[in-house]
């Protein structure tokens, strides 16, 4: 079945530093997702990419989709401590049937 | 809008029981899933529905059932409670926002423990 990789599975930087998180699917998607997951709460949907070589940004958030629609990446910059959690990718394996990453947890030291 | 609604949110079964989880959504979304999270890992599909009398398997549906008589509701049966099946539970409900996307709303988990 459809896998989806994400790394790395863990990241400890201290404020200001930036992050990127990465997220791999054995197949090709017809689109990707991402959540935020909050320690102790549940996933938040941030944003979904859909066009192959997509990029969109959320203030310091900046996402990407991969050309071959296999791949995409979370990027930081400049993290606060507001960003701590973990963050998945889900990637769309048809209809409603999402296939979560594994997750990256971020810790942010001040 | 409450959104998603989970009960209960702790549950302690003995190895054997059995026990419905309760979702419900005020959002009239079409669709809905349930999702488990374990350490380490992603959240894995159990079942889902696409409407009203509809639901399917997803990755990991083994020892659970649903079912869905209205828009609203979507519970979760663990028939015989086994203590792999410990997990944080998470119900999801889903609109369509453009294309085949799926933007998912998830409730606040349903921690269970089996002994």
């Amino acid at each position: 079945g459809q896998q989806v990789m994400q790394i790395p599975q863990y990241q400890h930087v201290q404020e200001g530093e930036d992050f990127t998180t990465y997220c791999n699917s054995s197949t090709t998607l017809s689109n990707i997702q991402w959540y935020k997951q909050r320690p102790g709460g549940h996933p938040v949907f941030l944003i979904q990419l859909v066009k192959s070589g997509e990029v969109k940004k959320q203030k310091r958030l900046t996402f990407q989709f991969g050309e071959a629609k296999k791949n995409s990446s979370l990027h930081i910059t400049a993290t606060q401590t507001t960003d701590v959690g973990t963050y998945f990718c889900a990637g769309n394996a048809g209809f409603q049937k999402l296939v979560f990453g594994t997750g990256t947890r971020l810790l942010v030291s001040p | 809008n409450a959104g998603v609604t989970q009960t209960p949110k702790f549950q302690v079964l003995k190895t054997g029981q059995s026990m419905t989880l309760q979702c419900a959504q005020d959002m009239n979304h079409e669709y809905m899933s349930w999702y488990r999270q374990d350490p380490g890992m992603g959240l894995r599909l159990i079942h889902y529905s696409v409407g009203a009398g509809i639901t399917d398997q997803g990755e990991v549906p083994n020892g659970y059932n649903v079912s869905r008589s209205t828009t609203e509701d979507f519970p979760l049966r663990l028939l015989s409670a086994a203590p792999s099946q410990t997990s944080v539970y998470f119900c999801a409900s889903s609109r369509r926002t453009s294309g085949s996307s799926y933007e998912q709303y998830f409730g606040p988990g349903t921690r269970l423990t089996v002994t």
